[in-house]
C-alpha cells in the first residue's frame, strides 16, 4: 500500500545537536511539506518542496534545513540554531501543488529535547 | 490579520446525536476549505475538500458546509458513533498560497 513514512516516531535531542527526521513516500507525489504541531495551536509550515532539487521556507523555517534529491524522500534536519525544537514534526506529501486530493501525512515524529 | 477559529477546543456528545463543528477565518479568501481527521499521537487524514462555489458536500455520514459570506465552514457527522471521537481539523487552501490550518476540536462521543 503507498503512503509516508516518517522515523524514528519517538527523537531525543540533546543541546546543541543537530537531529534528521526521515520522510519517505511511495505515492509517486510531486510536493511535500514538513509541518510542526504544538498544542493548542495549528499546524506551521516549516518547508515545502513542489519538486525534486527545490524547496521553500514556510512560515517557521529558522533553525530548520531540508533536501530533495530524490522525489520520494525530503529529511528535515533540526539544528542547534532552533531554540525549541520540542514538538511533533508531521510529513505530508500531495499530488501536485494544487493539493486538491487533499494532504496524506505520516504518523509523525515526537522530538523532545533533554 | 489573519485568523481561522475552530469553534471550540473539545466537543461532547451522546452516541446517536449529530456533532456539529465550526471552523470560521477572518481576511482570507479560500478557493478550497478541507476537513481532516486526526487520532492521539498520529497523522491527520484527509476527509474532504469544499471549492468556494460549492454550499454543500456530502460523504456518508459526512457533511460539509461552506459560506464565503459568513466566512465560515460546518462540519456535520450524523449519527455519531464512539469511534467518532478524535480532533478534526479545517484547513483554508488559498490557490497560489499555502495552506493553512485550525488548531482543531477534539470530538468525544459518548456511549
Amino acid at each position: 500500500d503507498g503512503g509516508i513514512t516518517q522515523s524514528p516516531k519517538y527523537l531525543f535531542r540533546k543541546e546543541g545537536q543537530n537531529v534528521t527526521l526521515s520522510c519517505e513516500q511511495n505515492l509517486n507525489h510531486d510536493a511535500m511539506y514538513w509541518y510542526r504541531q504544538d498544542p493548542g495551536q495549528g499546524l506551521r509550515l516549516i518547508y515545502y518542496s513542489q519538486i525534486v532539487n527545490d524547496f521553500q521556507k514556510g512560515d517557521i523555517a529558522e533553525g530548520y534545513s531540508v533536501s530533495r534529491e530524490k522525489k520520494e524522500s525530503f529529511p528535515l534536519t533540526v539544528t542547534s540554531a532552533q531554540k525549541n525544537p520540542t514538538a511533533f514534526y508531521l510529513c505530508a506529501s500531495s499530488h501536485d501543488a494544487w493539493r486538491r486530493d487533499g494532504y496524506t501525512f505520516g504518523s509523525g515524529t515526537r522530538l523532545t529535547v533533554v | 490579520s489573519q485568523k481561522i477559529e475552530q469553534n471550540s477546543e473539545a466537543l461532547n456528545i451522546q452516541e446517536g446525536k449529530t456533532a456539529t463543528l465550526t471552523c470560521n477565518y477572518t481576511n482570507y479568501s479560500p478557493a478550497y476549505l478541507q476537513w481532516y481527521r486526526q487520532d492521539p499521537g498520529r497523522g491527520p487524514v484527509f476527509l474532504l475538500l469544499i471549492r468556494e462555489n460549492e454550499k454543500e458536500k456530502r460523504k456518508e455520514r459526512l457533511k460539509v458546509t461552506f459560506d464565503t459570506t459568513l466566512k465560515q465552514s460546518l462540519f456535520h457527522i450524523t449519527a455519531s458513533q464512539p469511534a467518532d471521537s478524535a480532533t478534526y481539523l479545517c484547513a483554508l487552501d488559498e490557490a497560489q498560497a499555502d495552506m493553512r490550518f485550525g488548531a482543531g476540536t477534539r470530538l468525544t462521543v459518548k456511549p
